[in-house]
């Protein structure tokens, strides 16, 4: 039972052009949502959160959009660079203590074409 | 300050042999979770220790196991390997956890193959 999905394992876009992440989830319980950025042989690096009182969080290039009535979440990245070529995972957490309370989604492989 | 730090970085072992993975979380950082990211399935949590005690355990067999030490590093130990076994763990640190909605912070992770 996945409740945070990435169904776009893949994502090419062109340098300059915006990038848009999506992820679905089914738990209306959750009340905050991550995003981390990985590149190869490296750790997951935190990149941006919402919180669900809100629909938007802005932090330079990045912009995370949530839809609490869809269930849906979206990272949009504009314009586009090389050095944001690298897997995205979006993540959602439960009210409460413990990291189990944080379910990853599959993750999207974005590739930035010069 | 230095980031979190996970030995070895690779790691090929044989069926039911066992293996032991280290973290060294980030100075200060008391919280210590491990994930298992395979390809298709993102990153599967397998539990979260804080203050030398296990906090919750995800949905794995009891062959995964663990422990934090009183200086917050962190082993992982996982016994009677299997070739599903084979994935990459990650160890993540954070000050409290994530009910404070603390960013995690990853290692490099461990790249086992179980053959």
């Amino acid at each position: 039972d996945q409740q945070v999905k990435q169904n776009s394992p893949s994502l090419s876009v062109q340098e300059g052009r915006i990038s848009i992440l999506n992820c679905d989830y089914t738990n209306s319980m959750f009340d905050y949502f991550l995003w981390y950025k990985k590149y190869p042989a490296e750790g997951p690096t935190f990149l941006i959160s919402i919180s669900s009182i809100k629909d938007k969080n802005e932090d330079g290039r990045f912009t995370v959009f949530l839809n609490k009535s869809a269930k849906h979440l979206s990272l949009h990245i504009v314009p586009s660079q090389p050095g944001d070529s690298a897997v995205y995972f979006c993540a959602a957490k439960l009210p409460g203590f413990g990291n189990e309370k944080l379910t990853f989604g599959t993750g999207t492989r974005l590739t930035i074409i010069p | 300050k230095a980031g979190v730090t996970q030995t070895p970085r690779y790691l090929i072992k044989t069926r039911g042999q066992q293996v032991t993975l280290s973290c060294s979380p980030i100075s200060g950082h008391r919280s210590v979770s491990w994930y298992q990211q395979t390809p298709g399935q993102g990153l599967q949590f397998l539990f979260e220790y804080f203050s030398e005690t296990q906090r919750n355990k995800g949905n794995f067999p009891g062959r995964f196991s663990g422990r934090q030490f009183s200086n917050s590093r962190s082993e992982m130990n996982v016994s009677t390997l299997e070739l599903g076994d084979s994935a990459l763990y990650l160890c993540a640190s954070s000050l409290w956890d994530a009910a404070t909605n603390e960013k995690l912070f990853f290692g490099s992770g461990t790249q086992l193959s179980v053959l």
